[in-house]
């Protein structure tokens, strides 16, 4: 049972390139969830979804994309990185009780120059 | 709308000593209340949690009791270890809804 996993764990990437973080969960969770973590700015919601075939808008969305196709992955997209996305991006899920905690991945760690 | 404010750090404290982290909230009803600890380059991981009024959640040592009264939810703990030293999140889950909000962390260091 591996939890929440993500990939890559460190990107460096170019202003204006794309790419995808993949977020994996083996624990059968219904909601899924990324967040960015800046300095003095807690956690962010970016995106989350809550079932598969599903998304919805977070606090801080633009710039971003998401895709559930499969239950147990949730993909953020950058189709063009700015400076302003260098940031720690967390996925996290959370079963569909009430009440219920969720579970964070390890974090992938994102520079834009 | 809701939101939660935690004392800012960083805490410096001596082995052994007892620690509280402030966290105060807003929210309609009957939210679900969290601490998250961050260990440097790990994810968040659930400490403790509590689910209605006058709960005590506790872990580790950690200790923390659902105030509705005054909208807190303060984590203590009697005796601090250099182990504890980490970024300590407090959130909430506001009723009905999928979403969590969390505070901007508070940085906890334990010194031998």
């Amino acid at each position: 049972n591996a939890g929440v996993t993500q990939t890559p764990k460190f990107r460096v990437l170019k202003t204006g390139q794309s790419m995808t973080l993949l977020c994996a969960q083996d624990m059968n969770h219904e909601y899924m969830y990324w967040y960015r973590q800046d300095p003095g700015m807690g956690l962010r919601l970016i995106h989350y979804s809550v079932g598969e075939g599903t998304t919805a808008k977070g606090e801080v969305p633009d710039g971003y994309n998401v895709s559930r196709l499969k239950k147990q992955n949730f993909l953020l997209g950058l189709e063009s990185a700015a400076p302003s996305q260098t940031s720690v991006y967390f996925c996290a899920s959370s079963p569909d009780r009430v009440q219920e905690t969720q579970y964070f991945g390890p974090g992938t760690r994102l520079l834009v120059l | 709308g809701d939101s939660v404010t935690q004392m800012e750090g960083p805490v410096t404290l001596s082995e052994e000593a007892f620690l509280t982290i402030n966290c105060t909230y807003t929210a309609t009803g009957y939210p679900s209340l969290f601490w998250y600890v961050q260990y440097p380059g790990e994810g968040l991981q659930l400490l403790l949690k509590a689910t209605k009024a006058d709960d005590k959640g506790s872990n580790k040592g950690f200790e923390a009791t659902y105030r509705k009264e005054t909208t807190s939810f303060h984590l203590e703990k009697g005796s601090v270890q250099v182990s504890d030293s980490a970024v300590y999140f407090c959130a909430l889950r506001p009723s009905g809804t999928y979403k969590y909000i969390f505070g901007t962390g508070t940085r906890l260091k334990v010194l031998a």
